[in-house]
C-alpha cells in the first residue's frame, strides 16, 4: 500500500516549457487535490476532483490544467511554465467523508528558470 | 478574507516542555472540520489531529491535543513533552461543508525544540 505517489520528485524547466506532474493513489479514494506551497507559506489549492470524471478550480488555477484519468490518477499540467510557478506541488486524496483527513504525496519540487 | 490565521511565525521550546500553537478561523458554516499537519524539513505533510465542529470533547492523539474554543473560533494545538523530533513547521487547516470540503491552510508556525 503506497498511499499517494507523485512523479517526478524534482524538476527544472525553462520558461515556456511544458510538463505534467503525475499523481496516483491506491486507497480507492474518491477525491483528489493539487496544491502548491511557496516558501514560508501554507498550501494553496490549484485544482481538485471531487470524484472521477469531475474537476474544479481551486484558489490559484491560472496557468494549470488537470486531468482525472481514472479513480486512481490525477495529473497536473503546466502548458507554458513561468518563473512564478516555481514551487513545491503536493497531491492529496481523501475517501470522501467529512471526518476524513487528506493524505498527501511526498511533493514535487519544481524550479522554472 | 483569511480563513485560517496563525499569528506565530516561529517559536522556540525547551525539550520536555509543552508548547501551544495558536490557530483562529473564520467561517459561518456550522459544519466544518479543523486539522493540524506537521511538515518536517524533509517536506512531507503529516496529519496530526482532527476536530469536528460538532464534537463535544477536545481531540487528543498521543502527545497532541487540540484546545477547541468554538465561540472564540480558536483551535490551538498543544504538544506536550516536546521532543527534538517535533522541530518542524505546523499548519492549521479548515474544511467547510459549504466549500466542498476543500482544505484552507494557515501560513504555518515553525517550532524549534532546544535540547
Amino acid at each position: 500500500n503506497a498511499g499517494v505517489t507523485q512523479t517526478p520528485k524534482f524538476q527544472v524547466l525553462k520558461t515556456g516549457q511544458s510538463m505534467t506532474l503525475q499523481c496516483a493513489q491506491d486507497m480507492n479514494h474518491n477525491s483528489m487535490y493539487w496544491y502548491r506551497q511557496d516558501p514560508g507559506m501554507g498550501l494553496r489549492l490549484i485544482y481538485y476532483s471531487a470524484s472521477e470524471g469531475t474537476t474544479d478550480k481551486g484558489e490559484v488555477p491560472n496557468g494549470y490544467n488537470v486531468s482525472r484519468l481514472n479513480k486512481r490518477e490525477f495529473s497536473l499540467r503546466l502548458e507554458s511554465a513561468a518563473p512564478s510557478q516555481t514551487s513545491v506541488y503536493f497531491c492529496a486524496s481523501i475517501r470522501g467523508l467529512s471526518t476524513d483527513t487528506q493524505y498527501f504525496g511526498p511533493g514535487t519540487r519544481l524550479t522554472v528558470l | 478574507a483569511q480563513k485560517i490565521t496563525q499569528t506565530q511565525p516561529g517559536m522556540f521550546v525547551q525539550e520536555k516542555e509543552a508548547v501551544t500553537l495558536d490557530c483562529t478561523y473564520d467561517t459561518s458554516d456550522p459544519s466544518y472540520g479543523l486539522f493540524w499537519y506537521k511538515q518536517p524539513s524533509s517536506g512531507e505533510m503529516i496529519f496530526l489531529i482532527y476536530q469536528g465542529s460538532y464534537d463535544q470533547q477536545n481531540a487528543t492523539e498521543g502527545r497532541y491535543s487540540l484546545n477547541f474554543q468554538k465561540a472564540r473560533k480558536s483551535a490551538n494545538l498543544v504538544i506536550s513533552a516536546s521532543q527534538l523530533g517535533d522541530s518542524a513547521m505546523y499548519f492549521c487547516a479548515m474544511r467547510e461543508r459549504s466549500n466542498d470540503y476543500k482544505l484552507s491552510f494557515g501560513a504555518g508556525t515553525t517550532v524549534t525544540v532546544r535540547a
